[in-house]
């Protein structure tokens, strides 16, 4: 059965550094998206991707976050200066129009 | 934005009892999904059901859009179906979780 695959599965890294989650989709979907889930609570939109771009965004993807479809297949998000509250469990997940959205395993982040 | 409200919040069963979880929400949808999160935080799909019914085993799902309220059943629960069950909700896009049920089945 298809499904989301993400990598790494869990990642440590210092206050400040550069950190990239990557995520490979399911190969027919075209709708893309990151969510973060910090311990404990809901879970919560991130960034929706389509036709190569952003198509919408939440109040919290700001201007440290950034994403990238490379190509035909990876699907990337980048912060650029962790602080410790981003610390929390990131997923992908992709859909076809108008269909149910299949999430990754998830990638937990630990900024320390 | 639309509300999502889950109940309850925390949920104690022994093995083999039923169970009934419930997720309001405050605006018309077009997506409701149910997962459920298991020990290891993987988000597990269980049903894709803007409307009507749909049963996957001892699992069952009902929602009743005109309503704005989804139940999700699980009969004869076992040890493994503890865990966290989302209701998350959208348009034809994004999904809003809920704070999600947390689930403890025991022997």
């Amino acid at each position: 059965e298809p499904e989301v695959t993400q990598t790494p599965s869990h990642q440590v890294t210092q206050m400040g550094q550069e950190v990239i989650l990557r995520c490979v989709p399911i190969s027919n979907h075209l709708y893309f998206y990151w969510y973060r889930q910090i311990l404990g609570q809901k879970v919560e939109f991130l960034v929706s991707f389509y036709n190569n771009e952003i198509s919408e965004k939440s109040e919290i993807f700001d201007d440290q976050f950034s994403v990238e479809r490379p190509d035909g297949s990876n699907f990337t998000l980048k912060i650029r200066s962790t602080k410790l509250e981003d610390s929390a469990m990131y997923f992908c997940a992709s859909k076809i129009q108008g269909t149910e959205a299949f999430f990754g395993q998830g990638t937990r982040l630990t900024v320390v | 934005g639309i509300q999502v409200e889950q109940s309850p919040p925390d949920l104690i069963l022994q093995e083999g009892a039923n169970s009934t979880l419930r997720c309001n929400f405050s605006d018309s949808v077009n997506n409701l999904q149910w997962f459920h999160q298991n020990p290891w935080g993987q988000l597990i799909n269980l049903f894709y059901i803007p409307s009507g019914t749909k049963q996957n085993g001892r699992l069952s799902a009902t929602t009743v859009a005109t309503e704005r309220y989804s139940l999700l059943y699980i009969s004869s629960s076992q040890t493994t179906d503890s865990g966290v069950y989302f209701c998350a909700v959208g348009g034809y896009s994004t999904l809003t979780f809920g704070k999600g049920t947390m689930l403890l089945v025991s022997p």
